[in-house]
């Protein structure tokens, strides 16, 4: 059973960078053609699709915020992860880590909630 | 790139049958038959429940079922049960490898 999960830190201050890194366990990132993906949802709100990337390392990223994001897999670690610079409060969210064999996800972690506050 | 169209919220009693729409554009829902559903209970992450308009994962019961008219996706819930009370969530492909969800629905089991 493949499992998933987030870390990194839970406060940052704005304009600082988002760093997540999600964890796969009972599998690997780079077999089963998965596209590896990061969610996030806003308080009392619903999921925004991020980006994700492909085993092969390509990656695809919500138009809205491709500017700020970079997503990296590290097939060694069996992890991938996402980077978000010049964060502001709104971007205080869950982030959720998912994988899928195309676009659905079968796979999720359980969520990291990210606060961006000074 | 715009939110797919869910309502707030939709409530039924024990036994009934409900369904949630899930209303796009021509360039997402009405284009690809990819559109999928989740279900999400309060703290928890989502479960997908439904996934190429209509295919169940395997485990989920068979009181879930997916379809799509058009532009608007829909997922029914037969018999409906206590613990189907949570958030639903559509999300579909909408091109240039691009993925968009939904704003979610509420059931409330009366």
């Amino acid at each position: 059973q493949v499992q998933l999960q987030e870390s990194g830190p839970g406060l940052l201050q704005p304009s600082q960078t988002l760093s997540l890194t999600c964890s796969v366990s009972g599998g690997s990132v780079s077999g089963g053609g998965y596209y590896w993906t990061w969610i996030r949802q806003h308080p009392g709100k619903g999921l925004e699709w991020i980006g994700y990337i492909y085993y092969s390392g390509s990656t695809f990223y919500n138009p809205s915020l491709k500017s700020r994001v970079t997503i990296s897999i590290d097939p060694s670690k069996d992890q991938f992860s996402l980077e978000m610079s010049s964060l502001t409060a709104a971007d205080t969210a869950v982030y959720y880590c998912a994988g899928g064999p195309a676009y659905y996800f079968d796979y999720w972690g359980q969520g990291t909630l990210v606060t961006v506050s000074s | 790139q715009s939110a797919l169209t869910q309502p707030a919220s939709v409530s039924g009693s024990p036994g009934q049958s409900i369904t949630f729409s899930c209303t796009g554009t021509s360039s997402d829902v009405g284009n690809y038959n990819l559109v999928s559903w989740y279900q999400q209970h309060p703290g928890k992450a989502p479960k997908l429940l439904i996934y190429e308009v209509s295919k169940r994962p395997s485990g989920v019961s068979n009181r879930f079922s997916g379809s799509k008219s058009g532009n608007t996706a829909s997922l029914t819930i037969s018999g409906l049960q206590a613990e189907d009370e949570a958030d639903y969530y559509c999300s579909s492909y909408a091109g240039s490898i691009t993925l968009v969800f939904g704003g979610g629905t509420k059931l409330t089991v009366l």
